[in-house]
């Protein structure tokens, strides 16, 4: 049963375009929600994050939209650039300290020049 | 200081051995997780200690053994493992237990498990 699904397991943008990564999920008790991103041979890095009682969060060029009626959240890169190429997972957990992390399946972005 | 290490980084082992993989972190986190990453799929959690104190367990075969010395360290003492526990083996860490806003993970780089 997978609970944080990302359906595009890969995304090809321009360099300058806009960037846009989806994540669904099932758990309507989901309150916190993370953007990680991997590099090959590294682990995963944390990004952004939202929680629940907003539906916006903007660190710099990553903005993350949360729309917790469609259980759907999105990370927006903007511009994107060639060394933003990674695997990107999108997690959910429910806050508290029993918490564990549940990731999405990844969606590998390539900017190109 | 935010890293997470991790050694070694790669490690081939025959399922009759027992190899130890280990993890450090110097930022006084309190909390060290165990993940398991295959090949085109999310990292799976497999161990959450809490101030050096097992917390999580999630139903791991018993072949892996974790241990937590002390607060910086976190090790996977493996035994008789299968060809199928091949995989990425991940640590992060956290400042305290559970996940909120300002308590994120911070991950290593793994290590690459291969049994044979």
């Amino acid at each position: 049963d997978q609970q944080v699904k990302q359906n595009s397991p890969s995304l090809s943008v321009q360099e300058g375009r806009i960037s846009i990564l989806n994540c669904d999920y099932t758990n309507s008790m989901f309150d916190y929600f993370l953007w990680y991103k991997k590099y090959p041979a590294e682990g995963p890095t944390f990004l952004i994050s939202i929680s629940s009682i907003k539906d916006k969060n903007e660190d710099g060029r990553f903005t993350v939209f949360l729309n917790k009626s469609a259980k759907h959240l999105s990370l927006h890169i903007v511009p994107s650039q060639p060394g933003d190429s990674a695997v990107y997972f999108c997690a959910a957990t429910l806050t508290g300290t029993a918490s564990k992390l549940t990731f999405g399946t990844g969606t590998r972005l390539q900017v190109t020049l | 200081d935010t890293e997470v290490t991790q050694t070694p980084k790669h490690l081939v082992m025959g399922m009759t051995n027992k190899k130890s993989l280990k993890c450090e972190q110097h930022m006084g986190h309190r909390a060290m997780y165990w993940y398991k990453q295959k090949a085109k799929k999310p990292p799976e959690l497999m161990f959450v200690y809490s101030y050096e104190k097992l917390s999580i367990n999630e139903s791991v075969p018993s072949r892996f053994s974790p241990e937590c010395p002390n607060s910086s360290l976190l090790n996977l003492h493996l035994h008789a493992l299968q060809p199928e526990d091949s995989a990425l083996y991940l640590c992060a860490s956290s400042q305290v237990p559970g996940l909120a806003p300002g308590n994120e993970q911070y991950f290593g780089p793994g290590t690459r498990l291969t049994v044979t």
